[in-house]
């Protein structure tokens, strides 16, 4: 099994909302990551939790707020987005340690509007 | 720093044609590489892999030789389907957990 669940699937959110993406993973894996993905684009990395410590964050602004309750669990919280945030968050798992087979896989995806 | 180049889609094929779709990489040391596959309104799927020169990754009929002469790891497919149509992305991974995409080829196959 090499699922990643994300809910919700889609999100419309107000500007002045706050709202949460969830991601879970029961593969084992101890690295977790954030990747933001707009349209016609590659993802860019966003955060990466590694044994549930935030290793990675790649200069987010603060409205975007990481949190990994346990090593199958991956949060992102949200707070006065912007629209120009509109995009797919997608969330990827890996088994966290130096391997060169290190694989990360992707979860769905949570499609995000921001009215 | 890393970083992947790919080329400019989309591209266009009929099925049964052949395909190739061109990757090349700039890393120090000896990143493992990797093919994504995205498919209209869903993630990434992993499609294949290589993690040392020469290997060869394959999967559902694709292929990539991981090339460190040419720092090359094109995308190959004998006989593309209608179903094969998606966003395919090369990337690879140096030493960190953190994983380089380039900018994803779009691939049409019509019947």
């Amino acid at each position: 099994d090499t699922e990643v669940t994300q809910t919700p699937k889609h999100l419309v959110m107000g500007m002045t909302n706050k709202k949460s993406l969830k991601c879970e993973q029961h593969m084992g894996h101890r690295a977790m990551y954030w990747y933001k993905q707009k349209a016609k684009k590659p993802p860019e990395l966003m955060f990466v939790y590694s044994y549930e410590k935030l290793s990675i964050n790649e200069s987010v602004p603060s409205r975007f707020s990481p949190e990994c309750p346990n090593s199958s669990l991956l949060n992102l919280h949200l707070h006065a987005l912007q629209p120009e945030d509109s995009a797919l968050y997608l969330c990827a798992s890996s088994q966290g340690r130096a391997l060169r087979e290190n694989i990360q896989y992707f979860g769905a995806g949570t499609r995000l509007s921001v009215l | 720093g890393n970083s992947v180049t790919q080329m400019e889609g989309p591209v266009t094929l009929s099925e049964e044609a052949f395909l190739t779709i061109n990757c090349t990489y700039t890393a120090t040391g000896y990143p493992s590489l990797f093919w994504y596959v995205q498919y209209p309104g869903e993630g990434l799927q992993l499609l294949l892999k290589a993690t040392k020169a020469d290997d060869k990754g394959s999967n559902k009929g694709f292929e990539a030789t991981y090339r460190k002469e040419t720092t090359s790891f094109h995308l190959e497919k004998g006989s593309v389907q209608v179903s094969d149509s998606a966003v395919y992305f090369c990337a690879l991974r140096g030493g960190t957990d953190k994983l380089i995409f380039g900018t994803g080829t779009r691939l049409q196959v019509f019947p």
